[in-house]
Order: structure tokens, then sequence, then C-alpha cells
């Protein structure tokens, strides 16, 4: 079975602090993972996939196979950031995403 | 492109009433999905195509009806809407391969 745990449903960090968004995944296969933002009353939009290994506005995320996790971090939290973060699973054969509970972020000034 | 476009934007429903979600993508995209969003529950696929004139079930699909007559559209169909279907409804898709998915700006649905 396919599961995604965001352990954290609300994460606050101080502008300029450095953010780590948890993800721990489940899966028997290579998965691919995904991290998708919804900034306020928009759409989910990709933020970042494992296979891509680049920074997208300051983030990156490394899959841990060892660990199953795939955390996001950014070493300084920019008030931009404030959002919903949802990290995602895809197994293979073409199966559907699956997401976390997400991960609020709120940055404060 | 317009991308993922999902009408109507907003609905307010009596129980008992019935609606049809429509999705729409000019990506060419073979997969299609419906996703509803609620608070502390994350995102929970109801229904999926992989390809027009064909559907699946996921992982909450009690309580509504998909058809994909033509591969740009993905209906999403509700009887006998409830109280319980009150959610924000997100359609996604995204072409074969190790491809990312992209989502409409999501369908604001409350039933009274």
């Amino acid at each position: 079975a396919q599961r995604v745990t965001q352990p954290e449903k609300l994460l606050s960090v101080f502008k300029g602090a450095p953010v780590e968004l948890k993800c721990n995944y489940s899966y028997s296969g290579s998965p691919e993972l995904f991290w998708y933002v919804q900034y306020s009353r928009q759409r989910l939009q990709l933020l970042l996939r494992h296979i891509s290994r680049e920074s997208i506005k300051g983030f990156t995320a490394d899959l841990n196979k060892g660990e199953t996790s795939f955390h996001l971090k950014k070493p300084f939290a920019q008030e931009e950031d404030s959002a919903m973060y949802y990290c995602a699973l895809r197994g293979s054969g073409n199966t559907p995403l699956v997401f976390g509970k997400g991960t609020r972020l709120s940055v404060i000034a | 492109n317009a991308g993922v476009t999902q009408t109507p934007k907003f609905r307010v429903l009596k129980t008992g009433q019935s609606m049809t979600l429509l999705c729409a993508q000019d990506m060419n995209h073979e997969y299609m999905y419906w996703y509803r969003q609620d608070p502390g529950m994350g995102l929970r696929l109801i229904h999926y195509s992989v390809g027009e004139g064909t559907t699946a079930k996921g992982e909450v699909p009690d309580g509504y009806n998909v058809s994909r007559l033509k591969k740009q559209n993905f209906l999403l169909g509700l009887e006998s809407a409830a109280p319980s279907q009150t959610s924000v409804y997100f359609c996604a898709s995204r072409r074969t391969g190790w491809t990312e998915a992209f989502f409409g700006q999501g369908t604001r649905l409350t039933v009274v």
C-alpha cells in the first residue's frame, strides 16, 4: 500500500529562519516523490520532484530511501513562502498520486 | 493554453440535488483525476481515468460517478448530494510517463 505521512499540520517559523517540512512514505518499490504547494485560494502547483534534483524558490528535497523520507528544506524562510505544502507519491505503473494530509507553513515577520 | 479548467468555481446545492462538475484540459493529456480537499484530510482521490472511455475508482468513490467520453473532458457527477460532500474539488491531468500532474483552480461545493 502507498502511504504518505506529513506529521506536522502547522509549522510556524520566523522570517529568515530555516524551514524543514517532514514527509515520510510507505511503498515497497521505487516511488516518484513530489512536493506540491498551494498558496491561499489558488490551485496546487508543483514545487519539486525528486527526479529533477533541483532547487525551486530556494527549496530543496532529497529522497532518502533508507529512512523512506523526502523532507523539504529551505535555509532562510520568506513571508511569501507561507502556504499549504503537500508531499505526494506515485508508484510504478502510472498509478495516481497519493497525497499526504499537508502542512501549513506560516512565516512570521 | 488554458491548462486545466474547472466549471463551476462555486456552487451551493440542497441535499438531494444533483449536479455535474466539468473538468477540461487542452494539453492532450491521457490521465485525468478528481480529488476532494478537506481540512486535515489532504487530497483524496475520488475517481480517475487513464484514457478516453475508461474510468476507475479511487480512495473515496461512493456517492460520485464519472465519465470520460472525450479525451479532453472528465465529468464528476453527484446524483444525490449530501452535506458530507461539502468540499473543494480539484481536477488534475497529466500525460503518460514520469510527468507531473497539472491542477485546475478548484470547485468549492457546499451542500446544505
